[in-house]
């Protein structure tokens, strides 16, 4: 993988039930990960900065973990509600490139009341 | 709020006009930066301001200035655009620039630029 990469691509799921997504990135070089959350019109928001292999990180409903070794990270939602309808991107900074965010497109979530 | 601001939140211009983008920060932040999103692709890095000084620019073609005059306030300015640069322009700040947990990156909302 040379891109960040995330999947689903989009993702509707019922109120209170529990959602996972995927971020994708090259396991060479590695240093940080970045989560953001991302409501339409709104400010993209920090959820997690996470730097070392097995890494779990969580706020409220929300958790990720890191795998720096095999290059992925899961985003957890825990009986999702309709406010955490949201677009969430990754962001992966590589050891030699500046410490530049190279983004992936992200997960748009749609929670139905 | 992020604290970290961005006017006009949309702009439209012909190809011909001069405009501004203005981004402020009110966190005490030492970085900040322009990012670029274009319809159904990631957010691009454009430029990077350490301390008002420049340290990226990411193959921005020059019809795009940017201007750091202090460390909270950043400008795009630009000129003879083409169509293809309309797309959503994001500000954000951090406290430095390395990338790590101290150095989370806070965006304003955006500016939506339509090119004529």
């Amino acid at each position: 993988i040379l891109n960040v990469e995330q999947s689903p691509q989009s993702l509707h799921v019922q109120e209170g039930d529990s959602t996972n997504f995927t971020c994708s990135f090259p396991s060479s070089n590695f240093y940080a990960l970045h989560w953001y959350r991302w409501e339409t019109a709104k400010s993209p928001e920090a959820l997690f900065v996470m730097t070392l292999n097995g890494d779990e990180k969580k706020k409220g409903r929300i958790s990720a973990t890191l795998n720096t070794k095999e290059g992925y990270s899961y985003l957890y939602i825990k009986g999702s509600q309709p406010e955490d309808s949201a677009t969430y991107l990754c962001a992966f900074i590589r050891v030699d490139s500046s410490y530049k965010l190279i983004f992936g497109s992200g997960t748009r979530l749609l929670v139905r009341p | 709020e992020t604290g970290v601001t961005q006017t006009p939140r949309h702009l439209v211009m012909g190809m011909t006009n001069k405009k501004s983008l203005k981004c402020e920060q009110h966190l005490g932040h030492n970085a900040m930066y322009w990012y670029k999103q274009s319809a159904k692709k990631p957010l691009e890095l454009m430029f990077v301001y350490n301390f008002k000084e420049q340290t990226e620019n990411n193959s921005v073609p020059s019809r795009f200035s940017p201007e750091c005059p202090n460390s909270s306030h950043l400008f795009l300015h630009l000129h003879t655009l083409q169509p293809e640069d309309s797309a959503l322009y994001l500000c954000a700040s951090s406290q430095g620039v390395g990338g790590g947990v101290s150095d989370t990156q806070y965006f304003g909302p955006g500016t939506r630029l339509t090119v004529l």
